[in-house]
């Protein structure tokens, strides 16, 4: 029962370029959580999703961020044009479903952004 | 706006002692409160609470909640070096995100 996948694990841009992240949740999970993680802070929200859907994108920027999750593959966080400023380490977790009082995330092992 | 305080967000002890980490929050629609320990990579689970006055234990780990108060705190007795990690508190707003905290940083020293 493989957990929360996440790739590539390390991933350098040059400024200007885009980056692709990939996140497949659990076997069995519908909902996806993607976090930012810049040194010495902790966990900053970005965007949840379950299928086809975003539920809440409020901690995403508006310009050159977006993500996906299609009905079949990985979730997407994608950034065009990247800057220096987007260097850092970007973490997917996943979920069963809504409405369960006991839900926890499980998280992948993130993804290490960083723009030259 | 919804958030969560971590303190100390620092901490240096020496193998043995005790430490408690603490964690208040302010969230719309409070389900659940979460604790994970993060060492080099992904965030592992520790403890979930959603009751008051519940302790939940594991091994020298506990935990409670005081929802009244709004805050958790995390005891770790008898620390050991492999306890040196970040210890992140989150907490479920009803479906609609997991607010994190900015973590304490705790270290060990031999």
């Amino acid at each position: 029962n493989a957990g929360v996948m996440q790739n590539p694990r390390h991933l350098v841009r040059r400024r200007g370029q885009e980056a692709r992240l990939r996140c497949s949740p659990m076997k069995g999970h519908s909902h996806v959580y993607w976090y930012r993680q810049l040194p010495e802070e902790g966990l900053k929200f970005m965007v949840y999703l379950q299928k086809e859907n975003i539920i809440d994108e409020s901690g995403m920027p508006k310009e050159r961020f977006s993500a996906e999750f299609p009905k079949e593959g990985p979730s997407i966080l994608r950034i065009q044009q990247v800057v220096r400023g987007d260097s850092a380490a970007y973490f997917c977790a996943s979920s069963p479903t809504e409405g369960l009082a006991n839900e926890k995330l499980f998280f992948g092992s993130g993804t290490q952004l960083s723009v030259l | 706006e919804d958030k969560v305080v971590q303190s100390p967000l620092s901490l240096v002890v020496h193998e043995g002692d005790t430490v408690t980490l603490n964690c208040s929050y302010e969230v719309t629609n409070f389900r659940s409160l979460l604790w994970y320990k993060q060492e080099k990579k992904a965030p592992t689970f520790l403890f979930m609470l959603t009751s008051s006055g519940i302790e939940k234990k594991s091994g020298r780990l506990s935990s409670i909640l005081d929802k009244k108060e709004l805050f958790s705190i995390l005891n770790i007795t008898a620390t050991q070096t492999g306890d040196s990690a970040i210890y992140l508190c989150a907490v479920d707003n009803y479906g609609q995100n997991f607010v994190f905290g900015p973590g304490t940083r705790l270290s060990v020293l031999p």
